[in-house]
């Protein structure tokens, strides 16, 4: 069982349509991270949330980190083709700035 | 973007044999990492280092040892691969102030196969 669930594993979508990427934990994390990873390439840092309850945007996407700090959740408006990627929620666990990944969300945005 | 290279980017090995893979740093960052990314589990923390020759495990070690002699360069070497290590390699690093301090900066990936 991994420490970060994600769902859904995958979606396929319709550009313009709305979506929602969810991150789910028994566990309490001080704060928690998105990332974004294009084909071919590595994961590229988007946002990280802090403060239960906290509500970050970034253009069309919105993050928030729920209120007891164990789960958090990705809204992207009017996807767009460039939105396609794979989405994954990441949690620093441990000394050493060690990161733990989510499981991962596979978005594919059509015209 | 931070200056991080991997080599090789693609590999097909055998069964049996060893393989190194390098991790090149030109940021300075103390902390470097190797991931392994495989469908369904997102990326998996296989090794870490916290300085030249200070090393630790991650939570999927076996079969993996690293070595970091100095601070630019981090290899991860399968000292007998198996089909098992089929995957999707990235390393990354982390600093230790300001935005390199919460943010890991990430390789472009080695894949390799092991038939």
């Amino acid at each position: 069982t991994q420490l970060l669930e994600q769902s859904p594993q995958f979606l396929s979508i319709q550009e313009g349509e709305n979506l929602t990427v969810y991150c789910n934990s028994s566990s309490v994390f001080s704060s928690l991270q998105w990332y974004r990873q294009e084909p071919g390439e590595g994961p590229v840092l988007l946002v990280t949330v802090v403060t239960g309850g906290e509500v970050k945007k970034l253009k069309r996407l919105t993050f928030q980190f729920g209120d007891a700090r164990k789960d958090s959740s990705l809204h992207i408006t009017a996807a767009q083709p460039g939105d396609t990627g794979l989405y994954l929620c990441a949690a620093f666990t441990g000394g050493g700035n060690k990161l733990t990944f989510g499981t991962g969300t596979q978005l594919k945005v059509e015209l | 973007d931070a200056g991080i290279t991997q080599s090789p980017r693609h590999k097909v090995t055998e069964t049996g044999t060893p393989v190194t893979l390098r991790c090149h740093q030109t940021e300075n960052h103390r902390y470097m990492y190797w991931y392994r990314q495989d469908p369904g589990h997102g990326l998996r923390l296989i090794h870490y280092s916290y300085g030249v020759k200070d090393t630790d495990k991650g939570e999927v070690s076996d079969g993996y040892s690293v070595s970091r002699s100095k601070t630019e360069d981090f290899l991860l070497t399968l000292e007998s691969a198996t089909s098992s290590q089929t995957s999707v390699y990235f390393c990354a690093i982390s600093g230790t102030s300001g935005r390199s301090y919460n943010e890991q900066f990430f390789g472009p990936g080695t894949r390799l196969t092991v038939l």
